[in-house]
């Protein structure tokens, strides 16, 4: 079974709907993180959260929340989804334990469209 | 902010060495990193780099890091098209330990 999953892992809707982004993970870690892909920009941060009471705002926060319901659990919403938030979302999750070292596992990603 | 950038394209011979770099901004850099995404699925981490080493070798892979010029590149010898996926520069610093992507090389292995 996978470490981290997420679903659903396509989702087509309308502009204005509200859409939840789930990731659960199995891998016992304290930190997960959201990202969105778009074609040659990379990944770039969205939220993170270093544990079930600390949630953080990353690069491109605006249109997103994020809830941390548990330590295995971290979903992303976007409330009134726009065309511009097409693209490709990305769960990951890494173990502070590590310190420095920031070896992030990624879920297979969630391939959503906005029309 | 901090910036990763990357050349997004390269197309290679399979049997061919190749070579993607990278380059950075971030001085206090700890850790540089490469990862693989292949088509349908999400990143996974290839290998890494601490900053105070010059190169790491692993197997079929070299990474090399100039850190005075903040210049990463991987090596692939012996290239396969099993290799076909983007590869992605990451790096993270002691600051939070978060992770600065570049925008990922398409690299396309041909028969």
């Amino acid at each position: 079974d996978a470490d981290v999953t997420q679903t659903p892992r396509n989702r087509i809707t309308k502009t204005g709907k509200r859409i939840m982004l789930e990731c659960s993970q199995t891998k016992g870690h304290d930190r997960m993180y959201w990202y969105r892909q778009d074609p040659g920009l990379g990944l770039r941060l969205i939220y993170y959260s270093f544990d079930v009471k600390d949630i953080n705002k990353g690069e491109i926060s605006d249109g997103y929340s994020v809830s941390r319901q548990a330590q295995a659990k971290f979903s992303l919403s976007l409330e009134s989804a726009i065309p511009n938030q097409t693209a490709l979302y990305f769960c990951a999750t890494s173990d502070f334990s590590r310190g420095d070292y920031n070896e992030q596992f990624f879920g297979p990603g969630t391939r959503l469209t906005v029309l | 902010g901090e910036d990763v950038e990357q050349s997004l394209f390269l197309s290679v011979r399979e049997g061919d060495s190749s070579v993607i770099n990278c380059t950075y901004t971030d001085s206090s850099s700890t850790y540089l990193y490469w990862y693989k995404q292949e088509p349908g699925a999400g990143l996974q981490l290839l290998t890494y780099i601490f900053s105070n080493m010059d190169m790491k070798q692993d197997q079929r892979l070299t990474v090399l890091l100039n850190k005075k010029d903040k210049h990463l590149s991987l090596r692939i010898a012996d290239t396969q098209t099993g290799d076909s996926a983007i590869y992605f520069c990451a790096e993270s610093n002691n600051a939070g330990n978060m992770l600065t992507f570049g925008g990922g090389t398409r690299l396309m292995v041909k028969p």
